[in-house]
């Protein structure tokens, strides 16, 4: 199975700050990496597919890149309602693997 | 407006079986791959299932191979996911998610929360 890690697991931040995530694969998964956000009591929504694509209704930002087994999401500049939780999840190879998800809170 | 809509959650001993349904509207349910995914409380995203366009191929997690499986009626559209020899472990809550025609998963439901307990 693919093992997917992200950092930092939380991270405190202010409104307009620019944050980044990273997301790491345990093997290349090429360009396979999605991103979700996850705010509290409610489902996952989809952010960005294959590795950078912005996915429809997202705010511009928002941007992924990478590729191989390494990957970032990053929030140029960070608004109230971004607070929530992000996950990677590789659709390289079955099982699919979500990584463990990092919490982004206001400083 | 494109919706998913789980139902079938609840309390149940060890042992057990619970059968979860996913009610799919606003889109062509026919034409998209389906998932299952679950939630402990607190936890991250674990993906348990997924099914194809028409019901004949399916994977899954090793954590529920043998014990769940899922399926689907395109007339109805729904989909569902049956649970058998249910343990703590399987607490959670549960989401059915659409297949962005592997672009991720693009529609979620608002999930249905099962818990195995005596």
């Amino acid at each position: 199975d693919i093992q997917m890690t992200q950092s930092p697991s939380s991270l405190s931040a202010s409104v307009g700050d620019r944050v980044t995530i990273t997301c790491r694969a345990s093997q290349s998964i090429s360009r396979y990496l999605n991103w979700y956000q996850q705010k509290p009591g409610k489902a996952p929504k989809l952010l960005i597919y294959g590795a950078s694509t912005l996915q429809s209704g997202v705010p511009s930002r928002f941007t992924g890149s990478g590729s191989g087994t390494d990957f970032t999401l990053t929030i140029s500049s960070l608004q109230s309602e971004d607070l929530a939780t992000y996950y990677c999840q590789q659709s390289d190879s079955l099982p699919l693997t979500f990584g463990p998800g990092t919490t982004v809170d206001l400083k | 407006e494109v919706l998913l809509v789980e139902s079938g959650g609840g309390l149940v001993q060890p042992g057990g079986s619970l059968r979860l349904s996913c009610e799919a509207s606003g889109f062509y349910f026919s034409g998209h791959w389906m998932h299952w995914v679950r939630q402990v409380p607190g936890k991250g995203l674990a993906w348990l299932t997924r099914i194809n366009e028409g019901g004949g191929g399916s994977s899954y997690a090793d954590s529920v191979q043998g014990r769940f499986f899922v399926s689907r009626d395109n007339a109805k559209n729904k989909l569902y996911l049956e649970m058998n020899s249910l343990r703590a472990d399987d607490t959670a809550v549960y989401y059915c998610a659409r297949d962005s025609h592997h672009s991720g998963m693009d529609v979620w439901g608002t999930g249905t929360t099962v818990t195995v307990s005596s």
